[in-house]
């Protein structure tokens, strides 16, 4: 599957923990979106990448959030001291930056439960 | 920043007839509008998307229409069928601050139905 990927797919963690997320893009893809989707929304942006550069952040992105994307490939979302509002589907997706590319294709995403 | 209205939430069709989304944006600048379908468990999977420079676009029985006067822009399936059930989201994006395109902001999605 040539797709993005995203690791874990489920995770299951108790107020208070960290966790981090895994997400591969396509692989020629230099632009990284993280977003995320509750039930009955559509997905909310986080933040996005463009090869190893942050270029935007959401609000909604707050201090304990912090993504990374060292090397321009795969990149990581950290949730520190999570709380039950931070349940939610947290969905990668990829683009290749060009004036004329617009296309994002998403990941199958990682499902969030703190208890 | 941009606002993106979808409606109807849900919609349920007899198969073979057709259905239709509409979404609404506020942001003037925005440029591009894509198609997301995501069925139940499963990832957005685009399925159209239209660019501001184009009133309608056409790809076998789905066809996206826009109006940047009005700013809304609207998905039509045709000759539905039950696979075609699934939740659609609407987005926009808007060039940002000299920058090319960007984050999407989506609808809040219509949950197709379509009754064999």
């Amino acid at each position: 599957d040539t797709g993005v990927s995203q690791d874990p797919r489920h995770k299951i963690t108790k107020r208070g923990q960290n966790v981090t997320f895994r997400c591969d893009p396509i692989s020629e893809h230099n632009r990284l979106y993280w977003y995320r989707q509750t039930l009955g929304q559509g997905p909310e942006f986080l933040t996005y990448f463009q090869n190893e550069a942050q270029l935007e952040k959401s609000r909604l992105l707050s201090d304990r959030f912090s993504a990374e994307r060292p090397k321009g490939s795969f990149s990581t979302l950290e949730i520190q001291h999570t709380e039950q509002g931070d349940s939610a589907m947290y969905l990668c997706a990829s683009s290749f930056w060009a004036p004329s590319s617009y296309e994002q294709y998403f990941g199958p995403g990682t499902r969030l439960t703190v208890t | 920043g941009e606002n993106v209205e979808q409606h109807p939430s849900t919609l349920s069709v007899q198969e073979g007839d057709s259905a239709v989304i509409k979404c609404t944006y506020s942001d003037s600048a925005s440029n591009y509008f894509p198609w997301y379908k995501q069925e139940l468990g499963k990832r957005p999977q685009l399925i159209i998307d239209i660019r501001s420079n184009v009133g309608e676009k056409k790809d076998q029985r789905i066809a996206v229409t826009l109006n940047k006067t009005a700013k809304h822009f609207s998905l039509h399936i045709t000759e539905t069928q039950p696979e075609d059930s699934a939740v659609y989201f609407c987005a926009a994006s808007a060039p940002k601050r000299g920058s090319t395109l960007g984050r999407l902001y989506f609808g809040r999605g219509t949950q197709l139905t379509v009754w064999p």
